[in-house]
C-alpha cells in the first residue's frame, strides 16, 4: 500500500524541549518536504530536499532542523528555538520539482501542542 | 509578487446544491494551478491540476476551470454532499525550472454542506 505517513498524529511537548516529527513514504519520490499550517493561513514552507543528503530553507526554517538521509525518509525537529511552535505538520512528497512532476502528495500530518 | 487569493474565505450550502469557489492568482511564470482538498485534521488531497493550455477539467461532481489570461480559476462542485464539507486549496506553480520553493498557496476555502 504506497503513501506517505506521518507519526505521531498528536503530539504534545514541553516548552524548551526538542521533539522529532517523522515523515516516511515508499513512493519512490525523490524531493520531500514539511509544511506548517495554522489557523486562516495557507501552508508555509518550512524545509524542502530534493535529493537524499541535500535539503535547503523554506520561508519559515528558523527554530528547525531537517536530515534527508534515506530517500524514504525526512524527519523534522522542532527545537527549542521556535518561538511559536503549537501548528498542525504536514509532510508531502513529489517526484520531482519540475513541471508536472511537482505534484505533491501529503500525509495526514501530526498535529504539535506546546504545553 | 506572487500571490493567491481565494474567495470566499468560507461557505455554507445546503446539500444537493451547487457551488463555486474562486482563486485569483499574480504568479509569473505561471506553470501550473492544482485544487486541493483538506478534510479536517487530515493532509490535502488532490483534485484536479491544469497546465496553462487547459482551460476545464473534471474529477466526478468536481469541475475546475482556468483562464490564464485573467490569471483566475474556480472550482465548481455539483450536486453538493455532506462528505464536501471540508478545505479547498488553490495552489500555483511558477516555474522556474528546478527550484522548489516554487508553490504558492492560498489560504483556502471553507466549506460546510448541511443537511
Amino acid at each position: 500500500d504506497g503513501g506517505i505517513t506521518q507519526s505521531p498524529k498528536y503530539l504534545f511537548r514541553k516548552e524548551g524541549q526538542n521533539v522529532t516529527l517523522s515523515c516516511e513514504q515508499n513512493l519512490n519520490h525523490d524531493a520531500m518536504y514539511w509544511y506548517r499550517q495554522d489557523p486562516g493561513q495557507g501552508l508555509r514552507l518550512i524545509y524542502y530536499s530534493q535529493i537524499v543528503n541535500d535539503f535547503q530553507k523554506g520561508d519559515i526554517a528558523e527554530g528547525y532542523s531537517v536530515s534527508r538521509e534515506k530517500k524514504e525518509s525526512f524527519p523534522l525537529t522542532v527545537t527549542s528555538a521556535q518561538k511559536n511552535p503549537t501548528a498542525f505538520y504536514l509532510c508531502a512528497s513529489s517526484r520531482g520539482t519540475g513541471g508536472k512532476y511537482n505534484e505533491q502528495f501529503f500525509g495526514p500530518g501530526t498535529r504539535l501542542t506546546v504545553l | 509578487k506572487n500571490q493567491v487569493e481565494q474567495s470566499p474565505q468560507s461557505l455554507i450550502i445546503l446539500e444537493g446544491k451547487n457551488c463555486t469557489l474562486q482563486c485569483n492568482y499574480t504568479v509569473s511564470p505561471f506553470s501550473n494551478l492544482r485544487w486541493y482538498k483538506q478534510d479536517t485534521g487530515r493532509g490535502p488531497v488532490s483534485l484536479t491540476i491544469m497546465t496553462f493550455s487547459e482551460n476545464t477539467k473534471s474529477n466526478g461532481r468536481y469541475t475546475a476551470t482556468l483562464d490564464a489570461d485573467t490569471k483566475q480559476s474556480s472550482l465548481h462542485i455539483t450536486a453538493s454532499q455532506l462528505s464536501d464539507s471540508a478545505s479547498y486549496i488553490c495552489v500555483v506553480s511558477a516555474n522556474y525550472g528546478g527550484s522548489q520553493g516554487n508553490l504558492i498557496f492560498g489560504k483556502g476555502t471553507k466549506l460546510s454542506v448541511k443537511p
